[in-house]
């Protein structure tokens, strides 16, 4: 069974204190892990997709990055916008659905 | 371009009652699906559409129903509501994961509450 784990759950930050949220991941065959933004009373913004270990994508402050075994969302200077919970979610080759992280929930504090 | 939309933002029913959400994509995708978001649960899947006329079991499906007969609408419908189903249900769409990118898009969910 594919599982998710993403830590921590919760993190606050200084508006420019850069750091990273992991996303921890067992599955038999990663057909794509998918990052995504999620607002409070709002539907998942899709991010990035990462479909191979070394691969790497950069989207304004945030850069995600993947192993054979967690992907890392690192955010540069983040500012008080970025405020949001981040969630991973990962694609099995024989499945059609995405198993989904618990997510992380970032706050910057201005 | 609206993306995908769902409908009625809010609802409350009483146990036993009976409704249906709809989700409309202009997207032209051919896969859909219903999640619901529970605290701690993360996004489960409950049923999913890889195409016009088809449907298919997620991981939560007990309680639920889905049609899906025209190819951008995916309903979900719920025949005798229980507490239990008090969620956040979200709709999504994708490419078919033959072609190069299938990520799933969203709607802004629907915040049921059965008493």
């Amino acid at each position: 069974e594919d599982q998710v784990t993403q830590s921590p759950e919760a993190l606050r930050l200084q508006e420019g204190e850069s750091s990273s949220l992991n996303c921890s991941y067992t599955v038999s065959g990663l057909r794509g892990l998918f990052w995504y933004r999620q607002d409070p009373g709002k539907g998942p913004e899709f991010l990035f997709t990462l479909y191979s270990a070394g691969e790497e994508k950069e989207k304004e402050r945030l850069k995600a990055t993947l192993t054979k075994k967690e992907s890392f969302l690192h955010i540069t200077a983040p500012k008080p916008e970025d405020s949001a919970t981040y969630l991973c979610a990962v694609r099995n080759f024989g499945n059609e659905k995405l198993t989904f992280g618990t997510g992380t929930r970032l706050t910057i504090i201005p | 371009n609206a993306g995908v939309t769902q409908t009625p933002k809010f609802r409350v029913l009483k146990t036993g009652q009976s409704m249906t959400l709809l989700c409309a994509q202009d997207m032209n995708h051919e896969y859909m699906y219903w999640y619901r978001q529970d605290p701690g649960m993360g996004l489960r899947l409950i049923h999913y559409s890889v195409g016009e006329g088809t449907t298919a079991k997620g991981e939560v499906p007990d309680g639920y129903n889905v049609s899906r007969l025209k190819k951008q609408n995916f309903l979900l419908g719920l025949e005798s509501a229980a507490p239990s189903q008090t969620s956040v249900y979200f709709c999504a769409s994708s490419y078919s994961p033959a072609r190069s990118s299938y990520e799933q898009y969203f709607g802004p969910g629907t915040r049921l509450t059965v008493t």
